[in-house]
């Protein structure tokens, strides 16, 4: 059973270049959150998709945007990088949009970005 | 003040202690609440959910809530080295999409 998958697993990018991150949630999961990790602090929320619809977004710049495929896939990206993007950028999926009794968010196992 | 507050620790406790991990959030209308657990370099593991007050008992994990005070904690009995990683808090509420973290608490099991 097939738990999240995120590709790819590290990248290593230049100041000012795009990148884009994906994410296959849980089979049967709608819902694909993006979060970015920095050292030593929790996961910042960026993005919700829900049935390829955004549905919620955090406190980040234009430069990051995201969408959401038929098939419930997931693309992150980020322009014109800057060396405040190296992180752990984070896939969560979920049953549902709302995290009501029963429905619990689970972690790919990442993307691990650095900027140069 | 943060949304979400946890000590970063290290909390360290030799093997077979209880560890006791806190949790303090301010949004009031916060209503379910995650635990995860941590390895270094590796991504947020599930461990625990709860969404009433009290005790919720999952193997050697305990979490308790008290949404009067606010505070959400977990308990782990009979500590193993392998628990030693970073524990990390989540809060949601139902009107926000997101999940918000506390900064977590490094947990060191001393064998």
């Amino acid at each position: 059973d097939a738990g999240v998958t995120q590709s790819p697993t590290h990248l290593i990018k230049t100041r000012g270049q795009h990148v884009t991150l994906r994410c296959s949630p849980i089979s049967g999961h709608k819902s694909v959150s993006w979060y970015q990790q920095v050292l030593g602090q929790g996961p910042q929320f960026i993005f919700q998709y829900y049935e390829k619809e955004e549905r919620g977004r955090g406190n980040f710049p234009d430069r990051f945007s995201a969408r959401q495929f038929p098939n419930y896939s997931s693309e992150l990206n980020v322009n014109a990088l800057l060396l405040g993007d190296s992180a752990l950028y984070l896939c969560a999926s979920s049953l549902g949009v709302s995290f009501v009794l029963g429905t619990e968010a689970f972690f790919g196992q990442g993307t691990r970005l650095t900027v140069v | 003040q943060k949304e979400v507050e946890q000590n970063s620790g290290p909390l360290s406790v030799p093997e077979g202690a209880i560890a006791s991990l806190n949790c303090t959030y301010s949004d009031r209308g916060s209503q379910s609440f995650f635990w995860y657990r941590q390895y270094s370099g590796k991504s947020p593991e599930l461990i625990m959910s709860i969404y009433s007050n009290g005790d919720k008992e999952d193997g050697r994990f305990t979490a308790q809530l008290n949404k009067a005070s606010q505070y959400v904690s977990l308990l782990i009995r009979d500590s193993q080295p392998s628990d030693s990683a970073t524990y990390l808090c989540a809060v949601n509420n139902e009107g926000r999409r997101a999940l918000t973290f506390g900064s977590g608490t490094r947990l060191q099991v001393q064998p």
